[in-house]
């Protein structure tokens, strides 16, 4: 079955500089790949997706790239301010098969 | 409008008791997917439906886990003979279609998470 890994587990940048987090796919058919940001407490949310027919993906401050080839994708947030910080969460899901599988996810803590 | 909504959103039970957890989607929703996250940990998937067709059980971990959701809204997750290794939060999700088309390629469309059930089972 698919397999996502996600890195790094925790990552602290200071407010206004770039965060990125990337995550790696095993299953090669998989071809949807939701962010989701999750505050303390609260439900998983989602920021951003990415299907597999496009490369980049951007809304706003939040892009994500898509590597199929090398079967990676990446989630890249500019100007980050002291409210990103959250635990973020990469998945992946195919066509007709939707038990998404996610990665283990990234604390990001955006210093004032 | 309404999101997923689920109850209860906390569950305290002893153990060997049974308990029934609710998920009522997003309106019109057509698939409805159950998680189980530990703290610290992303969701981990048990089951989903399309309409009231349960499509994979497969993440189910064992035989006391069970779902339904007979008219294709509302869902249980009933867990039998509750273990302490059961304690976690259930999570159930919708998305409004089964698939997206983009071009000639199809993919699952975007799924919408419930606030969870806290279940502890002492």
């Amino acid at each position: 079955g698919e397999n996502v890994e996600q890195h790094p587990s925790t990552l602290s940048v200071q407010e206004g500089d770039s965060a990125v987090i990337k995550c790696t796919y095993s299953d090669s058919a998989s071809n949807y790949f939701p962010w989701y940001k999750q505050e303390l407490g609260k439900r998983p949310q989602l920021i951003i997706d990415i299907r597999s027919n496009v490369g980049e993906k951007k809304d706003q401050r939040i892009a994500v790239t898509l590597n199929k080839t090398a079967k990676h994708f990446s989630l890249h947030i500019t100007e980050t301010q002291p409210e990103d910080s959250a635990v973020y969460f990469c998945a992946a899901a195919k066509y007709n098969n939707n038990d998404m599988r996610f990665g283990a996810g990234t604390r990001l803590t955006v210093k004032p | 409008g309404a999101g997923v909504s689920q109850s209860p959103r906390y569950k305290v039970t002893k153990r060997g008791q049974d308990v029934a957890l609710r998920c009522d989607p997003i309106s019109g929703h057509v698939s409805l997917y159950w998680y189980r996250q530990a703290l610290g940990q992303g969701p981990e998937f048990l089951t989903y439906f399309n309409y009231e067709a349960q499509q994979d059980k497969s993440g189910l971990p064992n035989d006391r886990f069970s779902a339904e959701r007979p008219e294709g809204s509302i869902s249980t997750l009933t867990i039998q003979r509750t273990e302490q290794r059961d304690s976690a939060m259930y999570r159930c999700a919708s998305s409004q279609r089964r698939t997206v088309k983009t071009g000639t390629s199809a993919s699952p469309d975007t799924q919408y998470f419930g606030p969870g059930t806290r279940l502890t089972v002492l």
